[in-house]
């Protein structure tokens, strides 16, 4: 089956670094997208990943490897309004998403 | 409008009663898409439509049809609402749906059923 693994919640504290890891296992692949999502609100794009590497983009980065199944979404400099779930979705050979349950990342002063 | 919009934005419905959610995008993209959030859970694809005039059921379309008989509109229609129904509902669209294009989200629809 199609399974998104990645951690329910985390904390970090305000101008720290996290990483949130995320494991996927699809019928085929076509590629990883993270998406935020605060509290009461619709999913936004963060990154989407085709290629293994590192994709940096401002405070957040995005890695990917395809042979591990496995990508991690990099927050630096944490903020509190980075407060949101994060989403971890991967496309399969139809090129539909699978999705994550999303981790909860709550940011502390 | 600007973007991706749903209408309404919450709703308490009776069970066996029918009701329809609309969803309006203004970006001409081809490809739309209705998912389902609850809580714990991933988002769950419930049907898309690759371009006008097409549907696909996705992961859990029992209980839902679509129509699409223009780029713009996606309404998505619960025949006879139950209880396991009730969720958050989020429509979703992009420019094509064979290619690593992003979904942009509307602003849900949360549907009690009661």
């Amino acid at each position: 089956g199609q399974n998104i693994d990645q951690p329910t919640e985390m904390t970090a504290t305000e101008g720290a670094i996290v990483q949130i890891n995320c494991t996927y296992q699809t019928s085929g692949f076509n590629g990883l997208f993270w998406y935020q999502q605060h509290a009461g609100e619709a999913p936004t794009f963060l990154s989407y990943n085709v290629l293994d590497g590192l994709e940096e983009k401002g405070r957040f980065s995005s890695f990917l490897s395809r042979s591990k199944g496995y990508s991690y979404l990099l927050l630096k400099e944490l903020q509190m309004k980075d407060s949101a779930s994060y989403l971890c979705a991967a496309l399969d050979s139809n090129y539909q998403l699978i999705w994550g349950a999303g981790t909860k990342l709550i940011i502390k002063p | 409008i600007a973007g991706i919009t749903q209408a309404p934005t919450s709703q308490i419905l009776a069970a066996g009663r029918r009701m329809t959610l609309r969803c309006t995008q203004d970006m001409r993209h081809n490809a739309m898409y209705w998912y389902r959030q609850d809580l714990g859970l991933g988002l769950r694809l419930i049907h898309y439509s690759n371009t006008a005039g097409t549907t696909g059921k996705g992961e859990v379309p029992d209980g839902y049809s679509v129509s699409r008989a223009n780029t713009d509109d996606f309404p998505l229609t619960l025949a006879s609402a139950v209880p396991s129904q009730t969720s958050v509902y989020f429509c979703a669209s992009s420019d094509s749906a064979d290619s690593g294009n992003e979904q942009f989200f509307g602003p849900g629809t949360r549907l009690t059923v009661l």
